[in-house]
């Protein structure tokens, strides 16, 4: 089946320091991946959109400086948390869509848990 | 616009038992269902899916759900639980609507099963 690898699992920073957090598609290519973030014991939260060669597209509330989001490839995305403050500290999950299923069905990765000192 | 709305936030039973998880949804045009399921610290994991034909839809794990168009329910069973089987349980629903086949998750469900 279809597999999303999330990386890092877990990171822990500084506050004000950047992290970055990988999500790649292992066995097919996906010109639409998802990043959210969940707080504890609720649902996810979408941040943004991530297209392929393109802007992502940001949630209203979501900052997109903030939240930096890259598409470079078929199969990998990446989420940046730039100049990271406790606040931040969640975990974050990434989802990608097979560009040849067209069910909105969403393969996910483990999650990143994101702790800020 | 679509919504999904799961109507137990916990649900706590005893192994062995059955158990339903209720969802309901709503939606202008015509949906795919899924149930998601999520271990502490992890990602989502498909469990099953709605796409067309047979509305009872067998999954992982010996889950199975009903899709029911005049209630605009997609419930989830499970004859028998298992300690194992204690997780959030996620519905969702997609439509290939103008939001482009997005995906749009309930509020979960904490499914508890207690020796």
């Amino acid at each position: 089946g279809a597999v999303v690898s999330q990386h890092p699992s877990r990171v822990i920073c500084k506050s004000g320091t950047s992290v970055k957090i990988e999500c790649r598609s292992l066995d097919f290519q996906a010109t639409t991946m998802f990043w959210y973030r969940q707080f504890p014991k609720q649902s996810l939260m979408l941040m943004a959109t991530s297209n392929e060669g393109s802007k992502a597209t940001y949630e209203q509330g979501v900052e997109k400086d903030k939240f930096l989001i890259n598409h470079a490839s078929l199969t990998l995305s990446t989420l940046t948390v730039t100049s990271a403050h406790p606040e931040d500290s969640s975990f974050y999950i990434c989802s990608a869509r097979d560009s040849k299923i067209n069910t909105g069905e969403l393969f996910f990765g483990e999650g990143s848990r994101l702790t800020v000192l | 616009a679509q919504s999904v709305t799961q109507l137990d936030s916990q649900v706590p039973v005893f192994e062995e038992a059955p158990v339903e998880l209720r969802c309901n949804y709503s939606s202008s045009v015509s949906v795919y269902l899924f149930w998601y399921v999520q271990y502490p610290n992890q990602g989502l994991q498909l469990l099953l899916k709605y796409l067309s034909g047979s509305t009872l839809v067998k999954g992982i794990n010996g889950f199975e759900a009903e899709f029911n168009k005049s209630q605009t329910s997609f419930h989830l069973r499970k004859p028998s639980v298992h300690i194992s089987d204690t997780a959030e349980y996620f519905c969702a629903v997609s439509d290939l609507g103008t939001s482009g086949s997005r995906l749009t998750f309930g509020e979960g469900t904490q499914l508890t099963v207690n020796p």
